[in-house]
């Protein structure tokens, strides 16, 4: 069963237009850990946050922020005032307790157009 | 900077010929970590080294192997690739405090004519 599902595959939006990510998961353990990765064109995966399953506290960084709400098992990504630079495929991910893989979803390409 | 570095970047091979592809790390963790990603898909784990002590994932093909000569280096061969291994492959470290927070390398993207 897929562990973590990213349904939009593509979004597409104007600079300065705000874009939220969406990220379902799916665990039966109690401790987990959820990530997200921004991967550019250039190839690398550039991770940008890690939550715990104990801290449900929203987070902000700059333009990015994140909403983690347990009770629908999402742990959402927007990008505020989007830029050209934020053109890539962004990745959710999933690591269960004592498990050193990470459960990716399958991306969402976000294209930011001038 | 301590980082994760992936040589070459790109690499071309034909089929059937044995490739190596290396990754070095300047972090110092315990954890290495190779993963494929084949075009418009998410990366999938190989194999992973805790120090010395490797973990092969069971639906990884045995034409896949690798080597962790020290806690630096990591060696990813393909003995006999084919044309559904082209694909970019992707190195990561973590360290064995905090195992799940994976640093990635630059990843080397073959070609298989």
């Amino acid at each position: 069963a897929q562990k973590v599902t990213q349904a939009q595959t593509e979004i597409s939006v104007v600079e300065k237009e705000d874009v939220t990510l969406d990220c379902v998961y799916e665990t039966r353990d109690t401790t987990y850990y959820l990530f997200w990765y921004k991967q550019p064109p250039s190839g690398e995966l550039v991770f940008l946050i890690r939550r715990n399953s104990f801290d449900e506290q929203n987070e902000i960084s700059g333009r990015y922020s994140w909403n983690f709400q347990k009770s629908t098992s999402s742990f959402n990504f927007t990008i505020t005032a989007s830029q050209v630079v934020d053109s890539a495929v962004y990745f959710c991910a999933l690591s269960e307790a004592d498990d050193y893989k990470l459960s990716f979803g399958a991306g969402t390409t976000v294209t930011v157009r001038a | 900077d301590a980082m994760v570095i992936q040589n070459p970047r790109y690499q071309v091979t034909q089929f059937g010929k044995p490739v190596t592809l290396s990754c070095s790390q300047t972090l110092n963790h315990n954890v290495m970590y190779w993963y494929q990603q084949k075009s418009s898909q998410a990366p999938k784990l190989l194999f992973h080294y805790y120090d010395k002590d490797f973990n092969n994932e069971a639906d990884t093909p045995d034409n896949f192997q690798s080597r962790r000569p020290n806690t630096s280096f990591c060696f990813l061969d393909i003995r006999s690739p084919g044309l559904g291994d082209a694909a970019m492959y992707l190195c990561a470290t973590s360290p064995q405090s905090s195992y799940n927070e994976q640093f990635f390398g630059p990843g080397t993207r073959l070609t298989v004519l």
